[in-house]
């Protein structure tokens, strides 16, 4: 079965420790997407990858980093330097830059 | 920096009743985006579009590239249509959604 998958499903992290989120595709897509989602703010682009070993910042890369090594995997590692990491966290892959997008089912990452 | 803007933010209906959606961005695009969240969080993709219409069952999608405006239409709307429509310019900058619940 192809698909996209993120885990674990919901983390729990002490404040000032970083976390990364992990998201697989077995779909052969060449890009890849990080997206945070707070309530009433809609989809907000954290970092996105259109080919293995290149990424570029979204709107919010701010306390975020990524690699994009394997073209299966994007993790997202949430630093400490992020002033609000509490979110939920979407991860995509499409087959090229602009076409229709496959979403992960998400993590919700909570910071105590 | 592409703004989307949606509206209404939030829709009540009742049951068979004819849905719109409306996705307005202030920068040209390759292509609109049109998702699908229900509660949980899944994400489905329902249409990407970049030019005309495109239909899928009771959903409708059009858009208009000189206004750059989209609408997403449902027909004979029903209760399991009750979710949060997003629409998204080039798949990078979204609106905020439209919460959308049809009462039976």
């Amino acid at each position: 079965d192809g698909g996209i998958t993120q885990s674990p499903k919901y983390l729990f992290r002490k404040e000032g420790q970083n976390v990364t989120l992990s998201c697989e595709q077995n779909l052969n897509h060449d890009a890849m997407y990080w997206y945070r989602q707070d309530p009433g703010q809609g989809l907000r682009l954290i970092y996105y990858s259109q080919i293995v070993n290149d990424f570029q910042k979204g709107d919010i890369a701010e306390g975020y980093s990524v690699s994009r090594e394997k073209k299966e995997s994007f993790p997202l590692t949430v630093t400490s330097a992020q002033k609000n990491p509490t979110a939920f966290y979407l991860c995509a892959s499409s087959i090229g830059a602009y076409n229709e997008q496959f979403f992960g089912p998400g993590t919700r990452l909570t910071v105590l | 920096k592409n703004e989307v803007e949606q509206s209404p933010q939030n829709l009540t209906a009742q049951e068979g009743e004819f849905i719109t959606i409306n996705c307005s961005y202030s920068v040209g695009i390759s292509a609109l985006h049109w998702l699908q969240q229900h509660p949980g969080g899944g994400i489905v993709s329902l249409f990407m579009l970049s030019s005309g219409k495109k239909k899928h069952g009771r959903l409708i999608a059009t858009i208009n590239i000189q206004e750059k405006h989209s609408s997403l239409h449902i027909t004979a709307s029903h209760p399991r249509d009750s979710a949060v429509y997003i629409c998204g310019a080039d798949g990078l900058t979204f609106g905020k959604g439209t919460h959308l619940i049809i009462q039976p």
